[in-house]
């Protein structure tokens, strides 16, 4: 299976503010690599696919980059309602497999 | 606008067969991967499986042969089920779309896998 190693595991951070959340893959996956929230109680949504690419609806302060097996989220001017629960996935080859969530709390 | 809406036993003894049925909504059956996707209690996301609606079907290796996804197309509805369950299977299972979207990376067009439309999520609960 593709490990998917997420970093940090939580974070405290202001309205306002960026922020930026790393996953690293155990191997290539190529720009397979795919990005939700999730809010207490919620299911999760969609945020970005293809590494870079917003889904539909997102806004425009999020956004996805990769260097090599490395992966980034950063949220530009963090908004109340962002504060959630991110998950990255790798959706390169089955078993899909997720990071273990990176918590945005407010400070 | 797709909207998925599941349901199932949400309390389970040890040893018995877990199963949840999402129906689907709204949009076409055809052309997506129906997917189950777990959350333990206070835990991360686990992905259970997929199904095509071709009805070819790829599983966790993790939950071996206990996993199986079915898809009913005649009543746009597919579902799971989970042999011999355990406390470990507590969870909020959920039931989603999976899309193939087609993008342009460095003039390359490729298709990529994700999941954009979640049910509400079903707790089920195993416990003697």
């Amino acid at each position: 299976d593709i490990q998917m190693t997420q970093s940090p595991s939580s974070l405290s951070a202001s309205v306002g503010d960026r922020v930026t959340i790393t996953c690293r893959a155990s191997q290539n996956i190529d720009n397979h690599l795919n990005w939700y929230q999730q809010k207490p109680g919620k299911a999760p949504t969609f945020l970005i696919y293809a590494a870079a690419s917003l889904q539909s609806g997102v806004p425009s302060r999020f956004s996805g980059s990769r260097s090599g097996t490395d992966f980034t989220l950063t949220i530009n001017n963090l908004h109340p309602e962002d504060f959630a629960t991110y998950y990255c996935q790798q959706s390169y080859t089955t078993p899909r497999t997720f990071g273990q969530g990176t918590k945005v709390e407010i400070k | 606008q797709v909207q998925l809406q599941q349901w199932g036993a949400g309390l389970l003894k040890p040893s018995e067969t877990l199963s949840l049925t999402c129906g689907v909504s709204g949009g076409s059956f055809s052309g997506n991967f129906w997917t189950w996707i777990r959350q333990p209690p206070g835990k991360g996301l686990e992905w259970i499986g997929e199904i095509k609606d071709s009805g070819g079907a790829d599983y966790n290796p993790s939950l071996g042969s206990r996993v199986t996804i079915s898809v009913d197309m005649s009543q746009n509805q597919f579902s799971l089920s989970l042999k011999s369950v355990t406390a470990a299977d507590t969870a909020v299972y959920y039931c989603v779309r999976g899309v193939l979207i087609y993008s342009i990376i460095r003039r390359s067009g490729k298709y990529f896998n994700g999941m954009d439309v979640w049910g509400q999520g079903t707790t089920v609960t195993v416990s003697s």
